[in-house]
């Protein structure tokens, strides 16, 4: 049973649009959301997280928004690069008790067109 | 930054047999964990070592076991091998004060045939 969801597995995008990656989770503990990004032959590469006490975390191109009531977030990148073509794997953790337990999604390969 | 090591980076054995992966983190990572990626699959948790206890474990059998060391190098060893255990295995490390902010390692693709 997936906890944590990434229902596509892949995307396509031209280069100066939006990318926007999806994750659903199931477990109403989760507190904390992390974004990884994976080249091949590379481990993830963290980058960018949000705390369940927020809706919205910025961090330069890279904006992750999430809808507690919808178990829902997602990772928008504006403007998209070529640079930006990688796996994208979401992952979430119940914080206090978890220990180290990020629990990921299967990934999502973007692809940005130049 | 020096990052996380892991090695080998490739690796075969043969059903039934044992195998050390090893990983060396940053200095100041007291806090090592271990993950397994299957082909189309996330990766998933393994356990976790802190300060060289272990503190936190996933759904793996007691086969699966591991060691953290002073220097901030880690091992996981794997006994009994299977044919469901070839994936990638990932190490990822973290100093203190980065919470969730791990740093992963290139990982160790194992084949088990």
């Amino acid at each position: 049973d997936q906890q944590v969801k990434q229902n596509s597995p892949s995307l396509s995008v031209q280069e100066g649009r939006i990318s926007i990656l999806n994750c659903d989770y199931t477990n109403s503990m989760f507190d904390y959301f992390l974004w990884y990004k994976k080249y091949p032959a590379e481990g993830p590469t963290f980058l960018i997280s949000i705390s369940s006490i927020k809706d919205k975390n910025e961090d330069g191109r890279f904006t992750v928004f999430l809808n507690k009531s919808a178990k829902h977030l997602s990772l928008h990148i504006v403007p998209s690069q070529p640079g930006d073509s990688a796996v994208y794997f979401c992952a979430a953790s119940v914080a206090v008790a978890s220990q180290g337990n990020l629990i990921f999604g299967k990934g999502t390969k973007l692809s940005v067109k130049p | 930054e020096t990052g996380v090591t892991q090695s080998p980076t490739h690796l075969i054995k043969t059903r039934g047999q044992q195998v050390t992966l090893r990983c060396s983190s940053q200095s100041g990572h007291n806090t090592v964990s271990w993950y397994q990626q299957a082909l189309g699959q996330g990766p998933q948790f393994i356990f976790q070592y802190y300060r060289e206890e272990e503190n936190g474990r996933g759904n793996f059998p007691p086969r699966f076991s591991g060691l953290q060391f002073p220097n901030y190098s880690s091992e996981l060893n794997v006994n009994a091998l299977e044919l469901d255990d070839s994936a990638l295995y990932l190490c990822a490390s973290s100093p203190p004060d980065r919470g969730y902010g791990y740093t992963f390692g290139s990982g160790t693709r194992l084949t088990v045939v």
